[in-house]
């Protein structure tokens, strides 16, 4: 069954501490793609990377830090760094050549306290 | 700066009324828009897009470039279709390599 898995759903973490939020997908999908989802802001895109060992800034960058060692997995680290990092994150991904056909994750809900 | 604008949080209809989410943007460019549809407890999931101009579940949307609007519209409002609704614009004129602005959203509500 293919798809993208993030893991874990919830997680709870202390201020000041890194934590790193899992997105992994079987799709043989370029690009990847993390957003983050507030009440009543919609989505904005945090980073994307449409090939492995590249990835680019976007909207809201900072305090955050993502690798794409393979082309399956996407890691986002949410760093001390971060001022509010609690929130909801979204993974997604896209295949080359394949316009508009994101496939969208289930989510993590991070809660810093 | 590329912006989606979605000026209501919350829409409530009745059942069999007609739907019009409202949706306005502003780019420089050519735009290629999207609605993106998420209903409770399932994923964000592609509703429809502007340049295929299709019919998915009874909902239409077209562009109208003079007014930079993208509007969902359906006839007869179903209890099904009660559901978050995001317009989305892509940042990028090759269908969204580099990703998607999303407005904040609508909540629908269908009432019975």
């Amino acid at each position: 069954d293919g798809g993208i898995t993030q893991s874990p759903k919830y997680l709870f973490r202390k201020e000041g501490q890194n934590v790193t939020l899992s997105c992994e997908q079987n799709l043989n999908h370029d690009a990847m793609y993390w957003y983050r989802q507030d009440p009543g802001q919609g989505l904005r895109l945090i980073y994307y990377s449409q090939i492995v060992n590249d990835f680019q800034k976007g909207d809201i960058a900072e305090g955050y830090s993502v690798s794409r060692e393979k082309k399956e997995s996407f890691p986002l680290t949410v760093t001390s760094a971060q001022k509010n990092p609690t929130a909801f994150y979204l993974c997604a991904s896209r295949r080359r050549g394949a316009p508009y056909g994101y496939t969208f994750g289930s989510g993590t809900r991070l809660t810093v306290v | 700066a590329q912006r989606v604008t979605q000026p209501e949080k919350l829409l409530s209809v009745f059942k069999g009324a007609p739907v019009e989410l409202k949706c306005n943007y502003s780019y420089s460019g050519s735009p290629e828009l999207f609605w993106y549809v998420q209903y409770s407890r399932q994923r964000l999931q592609l509703l429809l897009r502007h340049i295929s101009r299709e019919s998915i579940k009874g909902f239409t949307a077209d562009l109208n470039k003079g007014e930079t609007s993208f509007h969902l519209k359906k006839p007869f409002a179903q209890e099904e279709d009660s559901a978050m609704y995001y317009c989305a614009l892509s940042r990028d004129s090759g269908g969204g390599a580099d990703g998607l602005t999303f407005g904040k959203g609508t909540h629908l509500i269908i009432q019975p």
